[in-house]
């Protein structure tokens, strides 16, 4: 069965340093791998994704990941926080061959203090 | 470009009662998927459209029920419902028939069941 962790449920951060949010994923076949952002009481917006190529992949507003087969893993990075990015992330896979159904992680809190 | 347009935004039902959401997707996307948003559950894949036609459906009741029109319009109906139906139900669009990209949401739409 395919599936999504995001191992934390909170994570904090100071504004200026570097912040992670973990996600590991489980899979058949290729992962189509995504990241979203939730900020209270909107939708999703979409932040990057892995597909094929680079393992390194870049997105929206400085935000990027790095897809690591082996460790079946998909991390969100920044190399420098900012109040603005606190919100609510998703991890997410797609499930192959069901179109738009996607799936994904419980997602994780991200708090940057000043 | 206009992104997906959800109504309404909010609205409160009791016990019993039926529901119909209304999703309007980016123009141009064939493809539109539900999701169900609780805290408890997280996010939850109700079904897809494409075309008109059902192509994916989740783990919900019967009384989750769904519909896309020729402009690609969709709406989804709840019927019967029940204290746990209170939920953020997020709507997405994507283009085309082999997705493997991004999917776009909407704002979604928060019932509140009393």
């Amino acid at each position: 069965a395919q599936s999504v962790a995001q191992p934390e449920d909170q994570v904090n951060v100071a504004e200026g340093n570097p912040l992670t949010v973990k996600c590991t994923y489980s899979v058949s076949g290729n992962p189509y791998l995504f990241w979203y952002v939730q900020y209270p009481n909107r939708g999703l917006q979409f932040l990057l994704k892995y597909i094929t190529g680079d393992n390194l992949v870049k997105g929206s507003y400085g935000f990027e990941a790095e897809f690591n087969k082996s460790q079946t893993s998909f991390h969100l990075k920044k190399p420098s926080a900012l109040v603005s990015d606190s919100a609510l992330y998703f991890c997410a896979v797609r499930v192959y061959n069901q179109g738009g159904k996607l799936i994904f992680g419980q997602g994780t809190e991200l708090s940057v203090k000043p | 470009k206009a992104g997906v347009t959800q109504t309404p935004r909010y609205l409160i039902k009791t016990r019993g009662q039926q529901v119909t959401l209304s999703c309007s997707p980016i123009s141009g996307h064939r493809s539109v998927s539900w999701y169900q948003q609780t805290p408890g559950q997280g996010l939850q894949f109700l079904f897809e459209y494409f075309s008109e036609t059902q192509r994916n459906k989740g783990n919900f009741p019967g009384r989750f029920s769904g519909r896309q029109f020729s402009n690609s319009r969709s709406e989804m109906n709840v019927s019967t419902l029940e204290l746990g139906d209170s939920a953020l139900y997020l709507c997405a669009s994507s283009p085309g028939q082999k997705n493997t990209g991004e999917l776009f949401f909407g704002e979604g739409s928060r019932l509140t069941v009393l």
